[in-house]
């Protein structure tokens, strides 16, 4: 079974600071993919970042970036230079890339707030 | 392109009455998924479909039934609800190939009194 373990329930961070969220995850299967998405206020889903178990290099989008370190299962988010619009939750996601297996297992997520 | 669309956006039910939710997508995604959000936790796979005709359970199947008769469209059904189905329910979809992400809709609050 997958596991997806959100440590920081909530986080508070000065603007234009950056700031990294944890995410560690159990998985058996060698082959699986690691989601961050974004929640704000307004509910909506919104997709960040993907990073594949089999990528040797960090997932980078604009000012998020995944830092994944396989040996420690954990797949932090790294968001550059904060704005006030990067206040909301945000959920770390896995998902085993076995055809077949659709779930998509998520953590309880960490409220991020952005303090002006 | 809409993307993904629920309706209906908000809804109130008495215990044991019954609803559908309908998802749509015009992606021409395979995949469709309808899970629940709970306070303090993640979103939870209720049932899921890998293409027409195709359905499968989740993780918190119990009380929820789903029918993917045409690509698009994907509904959730609560033949009679209870209190514990007070949610907000999510309906995705995504493109066949599993690095692809989830596009997901705004969401249906539902409260069942």
């Amino acid at each position: 079974a997958q596991k997806i373990t959100q440590t920081q329930p909530g986080m508070f961070v000065q603007e234009k600071e950056a700031v990294t969220l944890d995410c560690t995850y159990d998985t058996s299967d060698q082959s699986y993919g690691l989601f961050w998405y974004k929640q704000p206020s307004s509910g909506e889903m919104i997709f960040l970042i993907y990073q594949g178990s089999y990528d040797e290099q960090n997932a980078t989008e604009g000012r998020y970036s995944l830092n994944f370190q396989k040996a420690r299962k954990s797949a932090n988010l790294v968001i550059s230079a904060s704005q006030l619009g990067d206040s909301a939750m945000y959920f770390c996601a896995m998902r085993d890339l076995r055809f077949g297996n659709e779930k998509l297992t998520f953590g309880t997520g960490t409220r991020l707030t952005i303090i002006p | 392109n809409a993307g993904v669309t629920q309706t209906p956006k908000f809804r109130v039910l008495k215990t044991g009455q019954s609803m559908t939710l309908l998802c749509a997508q015009d992606m021409n995604h395979e995949y469709m998924y309808w899970y629940r959000q709970d306070p303090g936790m993640g979103l939870r796979l209720i049932h899921y479909s890998v293409g027409e005709g195709t359905t499968a359970k989740g993780e918190v199947p119990d009380g929820y039934n789903v029918s993917r008769l045409k690509k698009q469209n994907f509904l959730l059904g609560l033949e009679s609800a209870a209190p514990s189905q007070t949610s907000v329910y999510f309906c995705a979809s995504s493109y066949q190939g599993v690095s692809y992400e989830q596009y997901f809709g705004p969401g249906t609050r539902l409260t069942v009194t």
